[in-house]
């Protein structure tokens, strides 16, 4: 079951913050977030295992709200190489495979 | 940290041959791994499972056949598009779980193998 993400696109101006969105019909086991540059392999950015779970590494942080089924990726004073697109995937239960989003694209300008 | 090798970056091939794509794991043993599909501007689609020493799992939709998986060691694991058509280029990219085993441990990819079919 693919998760839905949103928005589809957005653009920011360097220092501006960004939240994407991540929900699923299915309970969820896990979720990860990933972003990939044009042309280029998806990085593991973090992922987040427990309801009510946030963690961050930098600027770049993520919560997990077991309960409404969704998770969601903030990115604080957006700098130009966050620029590209970020997946969400899930994982609904302990021997299903990771199913990512469609993609958040995301271009930061200066 | 956890590589995971892909070879060759691209390959140009002609409409009805063969081309086969490695993924290799370079500081690990990966005893499964994933390769996904990406269309332009499109999600990652995972198309198999590849299990060492037994069949790859492929996903609804994806033709056995077609796309044959090979998985003979635990370094190693191998995709080959046979017969290849246009409609078949794409960006393949394999991944494997780090630690193997715990559906909850992160991917790391291969750097993608861009697929064009003339």
């Amino acid at each position: 079951q693919q998760p839905v993400q949103s928005p589809q696109a957005v653009i920011l101006r360097e220092g501006e913050d960004a939240v994407i969105n991540c929900s699923s019909s299915k309970a969820l086991y896990s979720v990860h977030w990933y972003r990939q540059k044009h042309g280029e392999a998806p990085v593991f950015l973090m992922i987040l295992l427990k309801g009510g779970e946030q963690k961050g590494h930098e600027k770049i942080s993520a919560s997990f709200n077991e309960k409404k089924q969704q998770s969601s990726l903030y990115l604080t004073a957006s700098q130009l190489s966050y620029s590209g697109t970020y997946f969400c995937g899930t994982v609904n239960s302990g021997n299903t495979p990771l199913v990512f989003g469609k993609g958040t694209r995301l271009s930061v300008i200066a | 940290g956890a590589v995971v090798s892909q070879h060759p970056s691209w390959v140009i091939c002609k409409s009805g041959t063969s081309v086969k794509i490695e993924c290799r794991s370079l500081d690990f043993q990966a005893t499964t791994m994933f390769w996904y599909r990406q269309f332009p501007k499109q999600s990652l689609m995972l198309m198999a499972t590849s299990n060492e020493g037994s069949k790859a799992t492929y996903e609804q939709g994806v033709e056995k056949d077609k796309f044959l998986i090979n998985h003979a060691s635990l370094t190693l694991s191998t995709l080959t598009v046979t017969s290849a058509h246009p409609e078949d280029s794409s960006f393949y990219i394999c991944s494997a779980r780090v630690p193997q085993g715990a559906y909850n441990s992160p991917l790391h990819f291969g750097n993608g193998t861009r697929l064009t079919v003339t």
